[in-house]
């Protein structure tokens, strides 16, 4: 059974790059697209983006320009960048498989999130 | 609408049966697939690919689709279901980006 593993800073400041990574464990990461989702304090979830074990992407347009993700297949291991974090980016972060080819989609399975607050 | 929209919240008797509905055009493109979120805790998949269940997962969960609206049937609800309800699917319009529902909190009564 695939489980992932995430760490990363858990405080950042207005300006500085959010860095998060997603360990799979159990399993290949030829099995699934890999995502990263965040969920600011009450709201609802958010798609950032997706990877394949390939490494082509595919991310949410309105944060397209300060996101990265990128998959290491000799670690098992794919992570998410996202520059010039401000206080909107406060929220928790999750890794995700996903699986997408129309007209299939899902998310399985989640990390257990990262809470990230960016502060002065 | 390329969004999903869902009512915010939905209370249920206990024992009952409740209807939790999705709804946008993506829907008719892409299958919903449904989360299970309780406080604190990470999303859990329900329902995937129409109306199939993970291992593990109840199967008083059920789910049904007509044209752009889909709908989380829970038959017997019981106390331990109380959570928020996500829908999600993709936007084939807009390079197939995972789109997610506002979320339905469910309280079981």
């Amino acid at each position: 059974q695939v489980q992932l593993q995430q760490w990363g800073a858990g405080l950042l400041k207005p300006s500085e790059t959010l860095s998060l990574t997603c360990a799979v464990n159990g399993g290949s990461l030829n099995s699934y697209s890999w995502s990263w989702i965040r969920q600011p304090p009450g709201k609802r979830l958010e798609w950032i983006g997706d990877i394949t074990h390939s490494g082509n992407t595919n991310y949410n347009p309105s944060l397209k320009s300060r996101v990265t993700i990128s998959v290491d297949t000799s670690k098992n291991q794919f992570s998410l960048k996202l520059t010039s974090v401000t206080a909107a980016d406060t929220a928790v972060f999750y890794c995700a498989g996903a699986k997408y080819y129309l007209p299939i989609h899902y998310f399985v399975p989640w990390g257990q999130g990262s809470l990230v607050t960016v502060s002065s | 609408s390329s969004e999903l929209t869902q009512d915010p919240a939905v209370s249920v008797a206990l024992g009952q049966t409740v209807r939790i509905t999705c709804q946008g055009d993506s829907l008719r493109s892409y299958y919903a697939s449904w989360y299970q979120q309780k406080p604190g805790q990470a999303p859990v998949l329900v329902i995937y690919d129409r109306n199939n269940r993970p291992s593990g997962i109840p199967d008083r969960f059920s789910a049904s689709t007509s044209e752009d609206t889909t709908s989380l049937t829970i038959t017997g609800a019981q106390a331990e279901d109380e959570a928020d309800y996500y829908c999600s699917s993709r936007d084939r319009t807009s390079n197939h980006r995972a789109l997610f529902g506002g979320g339905t909190k469910l309280t079981v009564l």
